[in-house]
């Protein structure tokens, strides 16, 4: 089993709609949780941390389930520019290199 | 603020030269990754800088490959002999260590291109 799973997609969805995206994570020791986006030819870009108790911001909205071991990410009347690579980043703690990329999500908004 | 810098932005050698990257991170960020992401797929982690300890060059795919990090900022990624699987974009991160959630913040990457 891969460390940092996520579908890798196409999600291809009309403009205004709402996606959710998950990822699981397979060390339960995790400490931290994170989104980025990545647009083609770019670097990845953080959207934001994943807290215990969920966050928000604006149109975005991150969950954690330590119990089942996954994050996701909620886009709420998504936007033609939010047509973008969804990674999926998990810092397993411990000494050394701990951070986790997953694959990445791709999403296509459509007008 | 700065964020993290990288150097050259493209950079295309013939086959058996010697390369050299430059990355300079946010300033007082610690910890210091290098990535490397070939056309269409994920980040590859090469090796990390933590303040002084050693780095972790797990990630180093040769022995062709190197880095170091000169005064706890700075850092050069050396690949010698290149090869054309070499070809990828390289990133650059830096996170601060120990402190909120260590988000990873990165460059824009150098765009190696071998002949």
């Amino acid at each position: 089993r891969k460390e940092v799973e996520q579908d890798p997609g196409p999600f291809n969805v009309p403009e205004g709609a709402t996606v959710a995206f998950n990822c699981t994570y397979s060390n339960s020791a995790s400490q931290s949780f994170f989104w980025y986006r990545q647009d083609c030819r770019k670097e990845p870009k953080l959207l934001m941390s994943v807290y215990s108790s969920g966050n928000e911001d604006g149109r975005f909205t991150a969950q954690l389930n330590r119990a089942s071991q996954y994050i996701s990410l909620l886009i709420r009347d998504s936007k033609l520019s939010d047509s973008a690579t969804y990674l999926c980043v998990v810092n397993m703690g411990g000494y050394g290199q701990n951070f986790v990329f997953g694959p990445g999500t791709r999403l296509s908004v459509l007008p | 603020g700065a964020g993290v810098s990288q150097s050259p932005s493209n950079k295309v050698t013939e086959k058996g030269k010697d390369v050299e990257l430059r990355c300079d991170p946010i300033s007082g960020h610690t910890a210091l990754y290098w990535y490397r992401q070939s056309l269409g797929q994920g980040l590859e982690f090469l090796i990390y800088f933590q303040g002084n300890s050693a780095p972790d060059k797990s990630g180093l795919p040769s022995d062709r490959f190197s880095a170091e990090r000169t005064g706890g900022s700075v850092s050069t990624l050396t690949i010698q002999r290149t090869q054309q699987e070499d070809s990828a974009v390289y990133l650059c991160a830096s996170s601060k260590f120990g402190q909120g959630s260590n988000e990873q913040y990165f460059g824009p990457g150098t765009r190696l291109t071998v002949t």
